[in-house]
């Protein structure tokens, strides 16, 4: 089965810093792997997606990276602010046509403190 | 920008009870899903569908049923509730072409007494 790993459930940092989260996935490498935020008591909402053949993207202080060698992306927020505390999901597609499903990790909670 | 609705922010029902969950989304998307989310067990995805009266069981379907009868709402039906139901409910769309971007609504929080 295809997998994605949040390897930290949280994640504390200083206003100003850079956080930085990983999600590493199993198997074959998905065709594009998306971000997520999630605020408590909200429903997920979609940041940034990353192609398999783009190595970075960027938008605004985000910006994700997709390492195929290492099977994993790394999603980064600069200039971290304390509106930036979240749970953030990892997810990738599913596999062959017609798949329509994203398989989620669980998620990394980030407080950014002032 | 796309809207998904859900019937009910929050909800409380007895064990037993048949509870219907209702979500619509207004653009024209394909595809739609009901997940549960609980603490430490992340998303998991109970039934999408990706067509009118279609319907495929997702990770956990067992007590559960779902409803499609028009393209723009889906229905999660608990047949009866039972305590270990109380979780919060998330209903997602997409459009139903790769990447498959899911958008959310803001999800039932359910608890069953």
């Amino acid at each position: 089965s295809q997998k994605i790993e949040q390897n930290s459930e949280a994640l504390n940092i200083q206003e100003g810093k850079t956080a930085t989260l990983t999600c590493n996935y199993t198997n074959y490498s998905p065709a594009y792997l998306q971000w997520y935020r999630q605020d408590p008591g909200r429903g997920p909402v979609f940041l940034l997606l990353i192609r398999e053949n783009e190595k970075e993207k960027r938008k605004e202080r985000l910006k994700v990276t997709f390492d195929t060698t290492l099977k994993q992306s790394l999603f980064h927020i600069t200039a971290s602010q304390p509106a930036d505390s979240a749970t953030y999901l990892c997810a990738r597609g599913g596999s062959g046509a017609g798949s329509y499903q994203l398989t989620f990790g669980k998620g990394t909670k980030l407080s950014v403190i002032p | 920008d796309v809207k998904v609705t859900q019937s009910s922010r929050y909800l409380v029902k007895r064990t037993g009870e048949k509870v219907f969950l209702e979500c619509v989304q207004d653009m024209d998307h394909e595809n739609m899903f009901w997940y549960r989310q609980d603490p430490g067990l992340g998303l998991r995805l109970i039934y999408f569908s990706y067509d009118v009266k279609m319907k495929e069981k997702g990770d956990i379907p067992e007590g559960y049923s779902v409803s499609r009868e028009k393209k723009e709402r889906f229905s999660l039906i608990l047949e009866s509730a039972s305590t270990n139901q109380t979780s919060m409910y998330l209903c997602a769309s997409s459009l139903g072409v790769p990447p498959e971007t899911q958008y959310f609504g803001p999800g039932t929080r359910l608890l069953v007494l």
